[in-house]
């Protein structure tokens, strides 16, 4: 079964405006990372936060954890029309020393 | 520069043929993994390496084979016994131990490549 699940599924907005996407998981996580896919792509590593970490920047990037509600927030801010992508959540579980589990994405969509 | 090439980037197969796709790194990485992607859900891990000669399967690893004869090269098999192959296919590698990701231990992606069968 698929541990991390994003929310929304899709995301359409204007360019300049910031975007948030929710990664929420099941077991808890040794860490939790973001990739971007361009389309017909491969991913791209963004962030990596750690469960005792509560919150990343990284540019434009800022990454929140909350272990308590197994939750995870990557919020861009001042989109670009390059941000158009698909993001993923990926964990890795407390009790797995190896698999990444990845949720389904969330595809956004940044119109100028 | 360094990185991850895999090719062919679309393939094309007829039923009960095998195929291989091949992926290649020169990060000098020593763990490689390979993915498999379907529209709308999460990547699906097939088979990892830690080392030459060495490789472990995934969560679904039925219908697929892979070789680690070089550290630079993972090549994966999709033979007649995988029930539905057509998806996306996603080699990655990492530096370290194939077994924990953390600090920059996180996973490079190759482009990937579509495999329809017709």
């Amino acid at each position: 079964s698929q541990q991390g699940e994003e929310d929304p599924q899709a995301l359409s907005i204007q360019e300049g405006e910031n975007a948030t996407m929710n990664c929420s998981y099941k077991t808890s996580i040794n860490n939790l990372q973001w990739y971007r896919q361009n389309s017909g792509r491969g991913l791209v590593h963004l962030i990596l936060i750690r469960s005792n970490e509560r919150e990343k920047h990284s540019g434009r990037l800022r990454v929140t954890l909350d272990t308590s509600k197994k939750s995870s927030s990557l919020l861009i801010t001042a989109s670009r029309a390059a941000d158009t992508a698909s993001y993923f959540c990926a964990t890795l579980p407390m009790d797995s020393n190896y698999q990444l589990i990845w949720g389904a994405g969330t595809k956004l969509i940044i119109k100028p | 520069d360094g990185g991850i090439t895999q090719s062919p980037k679309y393939l094309f197969r007829k039923e009960g043929q095998n195929v291989t796709l091949s992926c290649e790194q020169n990060l000098n990485h020593d763990a490689m993994y390979w993915y498999r992607q379907d529209p709308g859900q999460g990547l699906r891990l097939i088979y990892y390496s830690q080392i030459v000669n060495d490789f472990q399967k995934g969560d679904i690893a039925e219908g697929y084979s892979v070789s680690r004869e070089k550290k630079e090269s993972f090549p994966l098999t999709v033979t007649s016994a995988q029930k539905n192959p057509t998806a996306f296919y996603l080699c990655a590698s990492k530096s370290g131990s194939a077994v924990s990701f953390s600090g920059a231990n996180v996973l490079t992606f190759g482009a990937g490549s579509r495999l329809t069968v017709l």
